[in-house]
């Protein structure tokens, strides 16, 4: 099946630092991506749509210039967490689409295994 | 806003029974609903996905969807300790290609031995 590799899965840092995370499709072109953020003990909430070749579409209250996110090829989509602080401590996934609109049937996402990132 | 409303549980099954669990969502112009199961520190893992009113069975597990009453659960038979996870109840508002979700809290489920 698809697979969805996202790295690291932990980081920590200390506050001011930029932290980079990626998203790669292993086995399929991902046109899209999607990146959400996971605080402790509530759901997901979609940050940011990104689309391979085109500027990322950030939902609201997401801070466009804050949380960099990159869309260079089909495989690859990377989030860039800038001068972290400690609020932005929390679980990020990405979710990637294919072009055929799903590997394994219609409306189906693949999700990484999340990246942990601790702000210190 | 779109809205999608869990009971955040804890809901505590013993071995063997059936687990239900129940989602609500607020906008009428969702077309495509989803079940995903997260453990603790992991990714959710897409348990069922469901499109159409009435019931989709899949081994253990059985979706059922109203779309009427805006309302979708899913039924767990014969739980598992292994099935011990939260369930995130999701929504789409697009059909044919996979979008982005609307995700519910989730609802954390206990199989009791």
């Amino acid at each position: 099946g698809a697979v969805v590799s996202q790295h690291p899965s932990r980081v920590i840092c200390k506050s001011g630092t930029s932290v980079k995370i990626e998203c790669r499709s292993l086995d399929f072109q991902a046109t899209t991506m999607f990146w959400y953020r996971q605080f402790p003990k509530q759901s997901l909430m979609l940050m940011a749509t990104s689309n391979e070749g085109s500027k990322a579409t950030y939902e609201q209250g997401v801070e466009k210039d804050k949380f960099l996110i990159n869309h260079a090829s089909l495989t690859l989509s990377t989030l860039t967490v800038t001068s972290a602080h400690p609020e932005d401590s929390s679980f990020y996934i990405c979710s990637a689409r294919d072009r055929g609109g799903g590997y394994s049937g219609a409306n189906v996402l693949t999700f990484g295994a999340g990246s942990r990132l601790t702000v210190l | 806003q779109k809205e999608v409303e869990q009971n955040s549980g804890p809901l505590s099954v013993p071995e063997g029974a059936i687990a239900s669990l129940n989602c609500t969502y607020s906008d009428r112009g969702s077309q495509s609903f989803f079940w995903y199961r997260q453990y603790s520190g992991k990714s959710p893992e897409l348990i069922m996905s469901i499109y159409s009113n009435g019931d989709k069975e899949d081994g253990r597990f059985t979706a059922q969807l109203n779309k009427a009453s805006q309302y979708v659960s899913l039924l767990i038979r014969d739980s598992q300790p292994s099935d011990s996870a939260t369930y995130l109840c999701a929504t789409s508002d697009e059909t044919g290609t996979a979008s982005k979700l609307t995700f519910g809290t989730g609802t954390r489920l206990q199989v009791t031995l």
